[in-house]
């Protein structure tokens, strides 16, 4: 069965980096599905950063908030070797705390992507 | 982007009782050439990461009950869950899959009366 695990410092001090890394067991991140970032503010809803596949392409959401915007601060990566994938956020603030989820986005036989396993997720809290 | 817009926030519904979400895209997400919605369902219990319980806005995701159902097309869609059991109290999200970037509901918070 397909597991995903997040994995990184929970803490990350103003204008620093956030960098997290997603370990995919029971699968493999070569297949033809697309792998996802999803964050939770405390006590909010859910936002959608970005996704990879594992050629390398990837999208990215231009509309999250931030000063300056979420968009120009991320970068999604791959190591297929490790099975793993990243996301690094520079330039943190208060506003990046929130429960980062990874999951999978299943690849549909008319070609779209459909979000079906998640990770647990982890806290990451911006702060001195 | 696509908004999408949930309601009520929250609810409360008594055990046995049906419980009625909707939710209402800002463009359609019906694709001609499939003839399908791209509209997912996410449930969040307390403390726990969201699951997929239904796609294409009416099949339900393996090992999701019956009691679960979806419907709608175009820019209005409906999760209902009848015969409520307390293991239902949750967060619930719809999330289009049109277009990137993907985009969610506020959620709608469930709880028991």
């Amino acid at each position: 069965q397909l597991q995903l695990q997040e994995s990184g410092p929970g803490l990350v001090k103003p204008s620093g980096t956030l960098s997290l890394t997603c370990a995919v067991s029971g699968g493999s991140i070569t297949s033809s599905d697309w792998w996802t970032w999803v964050r939770q503010p405390p006590g909010k809803g859910l936002e959608w950063i970005g996704e990879i596949f594992h050629t390398g392409t990837t999208n990215y959401n231009p509309s999250l908030k931030g000063r300056p915007s979420l968009r120009s601060r991320v970068t999604i990566s791959v190591d297929k070797s490790k099975n793993h994938f990243s996301l690094t956020v520079t330039s943190v603030t208060a506003a990046d705390t929130a429960v980062y989820y990874c999951a999978r986005a299943r690849y549909s036989d008319v070609g779209v992507t459909i979000l079906d396993y998640w990770g647990q997720g982890t806290l990451v809290t911006v702060s001195s | 982007d696509i908004v999408m817009t949930q309601s009520p926030d929250s609810l409360a519904v008594s055990l046995g009782e049906t419980a009625t979400i909707n939710c209402k895209s800002s463009q359609s997400v019906f694709y001609r050439s499939t003839n399908k919605n791209y509209l997912a369902w996410h449930q969040q219990k307390p403390g726990q990461p969201p699951k997929l319980l239904m796609y294409w806005a009416s099949t339900r995701e393996s090992g999701v009950p019956d009691r679960f159902s979806g419907s709608g097309s175009g820019t209005d869609f409906t999760l209902t869950i009848s015969s409520l059991q307390a293991e239902d109290v949750a967060v619930y999200y719809c999330q289009q899959y049109y277009v990137t970037p993907r985009t969610f509901g506020q959620g709608t918070k469930l709880e028991i009366k």
